[in-house]
């Protein structure tokens, strides 16, 4: 069963246009929001967060959208830029602390999104 | 560099053997996670440790287990290897009571089991 899905393996898009990352979830518990960058042979990195107080969150280019009632998010990513080629995994939670306590961030991650940007 | 250390950073062995994966955290964090990703899958929870403590578990095999030792180092013991068990494993960690439920994760170490 995923309870966070994101449903394109993969998206092209031209340099200088925007990428629209999508995500769905099912558990109406998740309360928090993540989006993650993955290069080739390294680590996930940590990219923009969104809280379920709020239905966008911006970080420079990037964008997250979040609509409660349809259980879905977004990412996006004006302008798009080559060296934002990358793997991006979509990620959601309980409220910080709540899953099982003090220190406890349980992510449930998406299977990713691979995002190629055409120079 | 997100601070956090995996050793080894490939790994090939054979079908029924044991090995161990480390994870060293970044400096002041108290959790540490472990993730499984495989073929085409996300990144599937395993197991998060809290300053020495067991903290919640998620899809873990009873083959695998894992601690956190006083320096806050982790180590995942995988035994009984299968064909798929081969997948990349990634710690990460953060600071308790993260207000951002940020993680920082390692480079993963690639696990293949021939």
């Amino acid at each position: 069963d995923q309870q966070v899905k994101q449903n394109s393996p993969s998206l092209s898009v031209q340099e200088g246009r925007i990428s629209i990352l999508n995500c769905d979830y099912t558990n109406s518990m998740f309360d928090y929001f993540l989006w993650y960058k993955k290069y080739p042979a390294e680590g996930p990195t940590f990219l923009i967060s969104i809280s379920s107080i709020k239905d966008k969150n911006e970080d420079g280019r990037f964008t997250v959208f979040l609509n409660k009632s349809a259980k879905h998010l977004s990412l996006h990513i004006v302008p798009s830029q080559p060296g934002d080629s990358a793997v991006y995994f979509c990620a959601a939670s309980g409220a910080p602390g709540q899953d099982s306590g003090a220190g406890s961030y349980q992510l449930t991650f998406g299977k990713g999104t691979k995002l190629s940007v055409i120079p | 560099d997100s601070g956090v250390t995996q050793t080894p950073k490939h790994l090939i062995t054979a079908t029924g053997q044991r090995v161990t994966l480390r994870c060293s955290p970044r400096s002041g964090d108290l959790s540490v996670y472990w993730y499984q990703q495989s073929l085409d899958q996300g990144l599937q929870f395993l197991i998060q440790y809290y300053n020495g403590e067991e903290r919640a578990k998620g899809n873990i095999l009873e083959r695998f287990s894992a601690q956190q030792f006083p320096d806050l180092h982790s180590e995942l013991n995988l035994s009984s290897l299968e064909l798929g068990d081969s997948a990349l494993y990634f710690c990460a960690s953060n600071r308790a009571g993260g207000s951002t439920g940020e993680l920082f994760f390692g480079e993963g170490s690639r696990l293949t089991v021939l």
